[in-house]
């Protein structure tokens, strides 16, 4: 059964630093991940996407990684601010096509 | 803008008392998900539909329904509420089921049950 887990819950790191958040997944077997974010009280917004044929995605500040072979993805977060404050979460599509969730990283930047 | 929309964005139910949540959407994707969202957790998928073709995750409790009456809406309906259905309920839909297709989430609609 496949796992997504999220560490650290929580981060809080000050303005201006670049970070990274981590997911990994515990099957392989995936077709792709996908990071979003959550405001609080908020829907997801789809951040960015990565087939599993591909190693990376960027858009604008933002770069996620995917190693399908050690189960992991990192998504970084270049020149924080605190608009990038929220929760993001990763979800991997299943061979069943559902998405598998991570419960998030809450993240937090300090002005 | 094509988007997902949910209403109401907050709804106060008492225990007990049924409850309906929409979602409509003007993307004109074949698939709707519902998902339950529980404070601090992630997302746990309820039902979906393809089309009309209804399909229910295993563990979702019977009090939970839907209702898909043509490609725009879909409707979450509790049957009777308890304190534990408290949470934000999304939905999402999808051009397709298949690999390469992303979910598009609305704001969520947040439940209180008294």
């Amino acid at each position: 059964k496949q796992e997504v887990t999220q560490i650290p819950a929580a981060l809080s790191v000050p303005e201006g630093e670049n970070l990274v958040l981590n997911c990994s997944f515990t099957d392989s077997a995936i077709y792709n991940l996908q990071w979003f974010r959550q405001d609080p009280g908020k829907g997801l917004t789809s951040l960015l996407l990565i087939q599993s044929s591909q190693r990376e995605q960027t858009s604008g500040r933002l770069n996620a990684s995917l190693d399908k072979s050690s189960g992991r993805s990192t998504l970084y977060i270049a020149a924080s601010q605190p608009g990038d404050s929220a929760t993001y979460l990763c979800a991997v599509k299943d061979s069943n096509y559902q998405l598998i969730w991570g419960a998030g990283t809450k993240l937090i930047i300090k002005p | 803008d094509a988007m997902v929309i949910q209403n109401p964005r907050y709804q106060v139910t008492q225990f007990g008392k049924p409850v309906t949540l929409s979602c409509s959407q003007t993307l004109n994707h074949n698939v709707m998900y519902w998902y339950q969202q529980k404070s601090s957790q992630a997302p746990k998928l309820l039902f979906h539909y393809y089309d009309k073709d209804f399909n229910n995750e295993a563990d979702t409790p019977d009090n939970f329904q839907s209702r898909r009456p043509n490609t725009s809406f879909c409707f979450l309906d509790i049957r009777s509420p308890g304190l534990g259905d408290a949470a934000m309920y999304l939905c999402a839909t999808s051009l397709s089921s298949g690999v390469s297709y992303e979910q598009y989430f609305g704001p969520g609609t947040r439940l209180t049950v008294t």
